[in-house]
């Protein structure tokens, strides 16, 4: 069956802009986290979605804030880019929530703030 | 909150040879251990996995070890093969946090063939 989509693949946005990044799960899957790769701090949990609600959420600024859909697709925001925003962000999709879930992730969204 | 430290950083072997990466946790809680490998330009992808109840799990070339006493886990490569060469990153995982993972700092492996 199809793997974790997420969209774009590539983004270029200007400081100060807003962006949107897309996570469509494997089919079946409820539970949606997303993550933020980068050189210097590596992968950091950024938040999770399970059934349309948040389940948990990292050390991050209010500036990055997500949702999920009813079909369980998650869309993620950042508002007022900074350079720092960086990175590539990558989404996991689980069959549920709690105690040894597999988290499979899709390719991620290479985001560069200019 | 929980830490994963992971080593090395890099890792060069000889094709055949074995690779062994190493993790160390420090929340007692975690009870969920997966490894990841990442090749250029992809998302990671689960390799193996071990849960708090197992001491060690194997799939062909691949095994992880866990001591909770201790605790750290390790994944050990036999046989070694230049497609073997990626980053790979230890995490853990407590259940009670949902499905957060927190992650050690990847190994760089390289296989010389």
């Amino acid at each position: 069956k199809a793997g974790v989509t997420q969209t774009p693949r590539y983004l270029i946005k200007t400081r100060g802009q807003q962006v949107t990044l897309s996570c469509s799960p494997i089919s079946g899957h409820r539970s949606v986290s997303w993550y933020q790769q980068t050189p210097g701090q590596g992968l950091q949990f950024l938040f999770e979605y399970f059934s349309e609600t948040q389940r948990n959420k990292g050390n991050f600024p209010g500036r990055f804030s997500g949702r999920q859909f009813s079909n369980s697709r998650s869309e993620m925001n950042v508002s007022t880019l900074e350079l720092g925003d960086s990175a590539l962000y990558l989404c996991a999709s689980s069959y549920r929530t709690g105690p040894d879930t597999e988290a499979f992730f899709g390719q991620g969204t290479r985001l560069t703030v200019v | 909150g929980e830490n994963v430290e992971q080593h090395p950083s890099t890792l060069s072997v000889q094709e055949g040879d074995s690779a062994v990466i190493k993790c160390t946790y420090s929340d007692s809680a975690s009870n969920y251990f997966p490894w990841y490998k990442q090749e250029l330009g992809k998302g990671p992808q689960l390799i193996i996995d071990i849960r708090s109840n197992v001491g060690e799990k194997k799939d062909q070339r691949i095994a992880v070890t866990l001591n909770k006493t201790a605790k750290h886990f390790s994944l050990h490569i036999t046989e070694t093969q230049p497609e073997d060469s990626a980053v790979y990153f230890c995490a853990a995982s407590d259940g009670a946090a949902g499905n957060k993972l927190t992650f050690g700092g990847g190994t760089r492996v390289l296989v010389k063939p």
